[in-house]
């Protein structure tokens, strides 16, 4: 198992485009979450899956995010009509439960231009 | 409405001395905390985590420390070492549930 994998690791879009980023979690994992990063500030959650079901929402999430994860396995994290605001790290993460700890992936980097 | 803060954005210390890193909670209902390590262009790594039953748990060179009265963490690492050099991020679990971050703390250990 080689961790938690997300694609692109970069990705420049202009603005108004729509973007999709997939993030493959640990196999044995259940829960898969979504985090933004912008820089000098923590991750900040957006939302999480448990199996294929999305459990929780960030009320902060724009309406433009949406997320799935069928089957339960990977999850993809679409960005419909890019603004510049937009432009953060956007990480994933997996745990069997939080308190044992996320492991994170390495993260895809959005820049709006 | 930051509920978990870490109002040190940088510290710096040297080699083999003790570095200490700070935070703050607001919401009296998180129950358990974590430490997270990030090195640039990595996702955050797991370090250390402390139940609210507890007031310590110690790893090796890193202790954490919680004050349920204060609503504070601390993060010991001792021996500093120059690897140790990374942005660390406490967080903070309600329920088992999605984690809040704080803003991170710099640390850069001289040689």
């Amino acid at each position: 198992d080689t961790g938690v994998s997300q694609n692109p690791r970069h990705k420049i879009t202009k603005r108004g485009q729509n973007v999709t980023f997939r993030c493959d979690p640990i196999s044995e994992h259940n829960r898969l979450y979504w985090y933004r990063q912008t820089l000098g500030q923590g991750p900040e959650f957006l939302t999480y899956f448990q199996n294929e079901a999305q459990l929780e929402k960030s009320r902060l999430l724009s309406d433009r995010f949406s997320a799935e994860r069928p089957k339960g396995s990977f999850s993809t994290l679409e960005i419909q009509r890019t603004e510049q605001g937009d432009s953060a790290m956007y990480l994933c993460a997996s745990s069997l439960l939080a308190i044992y700890g996320y492991t994170f992936g390495s993260g895809t980097r959005l820049t709006v231009v | 409405d930051q509920q978990v803060k870490q109002n040190s954005p940088s510290l710096s210390v040297q080699e083999g001395r003790i570095s200490i890193l700070n935070c703050d909670y607001t919401n009296s209902m998180f129950d358990y905390f974590l430490w997270y390590k990030k090195y640039p262009a990595e996702g955050p790594t797991f370090l250390i985590s402390i139940s609210s039953i507890k007031d310590k748990n110690e790893d090796g060179r890193f202790t954490v420390f919680l004050n349920k009265s204060a609503k504070h963490l601390s993060l010991h690492i001792v021996p500093s070492q120059p690897g140790d050099s990374a942005v660390y991020f406490c967080a903070a679990s309600e329920a088992g549930n999605m984690l809040t971050f704080g803003g991170g703390t710099r640390l850069m250990v001289k040689p």
